[in-house]
């Protein structure tokens, strides 16, 4: 069964980087028609999609965090990363990372990992 | 403001039928498959629905999905009070070249 698990720093200083690493079990990250995405969810802006990344490393970002956002993965580790600039304490959110299937033609966010509350604060 | 629109929040008694609307733009759902979320509050969304109208395996028939131009709705029947959550359509957002989920649709079960 496939599971997706977040880590990293739960506590972010303004202006600082967000880390947050999510790894993979139960499936290869290799296989198929799949992106591995992070989304994140806030009071204030509901849910976001973040950006998104294959196994070849072909990244996809939200325009609105371009400048800011990098996704990385690591198939050896069967983790992909995300790396997030110049935090403000509004994206205070529950950052979750999910798999975003493609393989029967249609794509879909299945399955999501548990979350991770990242707080922006000093 | 979401690109996409759902009600904030509708009610029903158990046993009964509820629909969950989702309206966009011919640049979203008139063009671009829906998929449908439940949430549990303090738990990760959920898959109900993809593609407009298929159920992924483990997800009972209680829960439809259909879609007409630029909106699509979520039916579930039988209510049971372990529907009561939060629900999300999601699509893709051609003019904005990004997912966009709906404001979410909180379930009560009277």
């Amino acid at each position: 069964q496939l599971q997706l698990q977040e880590s990293g720093p739960r506590l972010v200083k303004p202006s600082e980087t967000l880390s947050l690493t999510c790894t993979v079990s139960g499936a290869s990250i290799s296989s198929g028609d799949y992106y591995w995405d992070w989304i994140r969810q806030s009071p204030g802006r509901g849910l976001e999609w973040i950006g998104s990344i294959n196994y070849r490393g072909m990244t996809y970002y939200n325009p609105s965090l371009k400048s800011r956002v990098s996704i990385s993965v690591d198939t050896s580790k069967s983790q992909f990363s995300l790396k997030l600039t110049s935090m403000t304490a509004a994206e205070t959110a529950v950052y979750y990372c999910a798999r975003e299937d493609g393989s029967s033609g249609k794509r879909f966010f299945h399955p999501w990992g548990q979350g991770t509350l990242v707080t922006v604060s000093s | 403001q979401s690109v996409l629109t759902q009600p904030p929040s509708v009610s029903a008694a158990p046993g009964q039928k509820v629909t969950i609307s989702c309206s966009g733009g011919s640049s979203n759902i008139g063009n671009y498959d829906v998929s449908w979320y439940q949430q549990v509050p303090g738990t990760a969304p959920k898959l109900l629905i993809y593609g407009d109208d298929k159920r992924p395996s483990g997800i009972p028939d209680r829960f439809s999905g259909s879609k007409s131009g630029t909106s699509a709705t979520l039916g579930i029947t039988g209510l049971q009070t372990g529907d009561e959550a939060n629900y999300y359509c999601v699509t893709w957002e051609t003019n904005l070249n990004t997912w966009v989920f709906g404001g979410g649709t909180e379930l009560t079960v009277l």
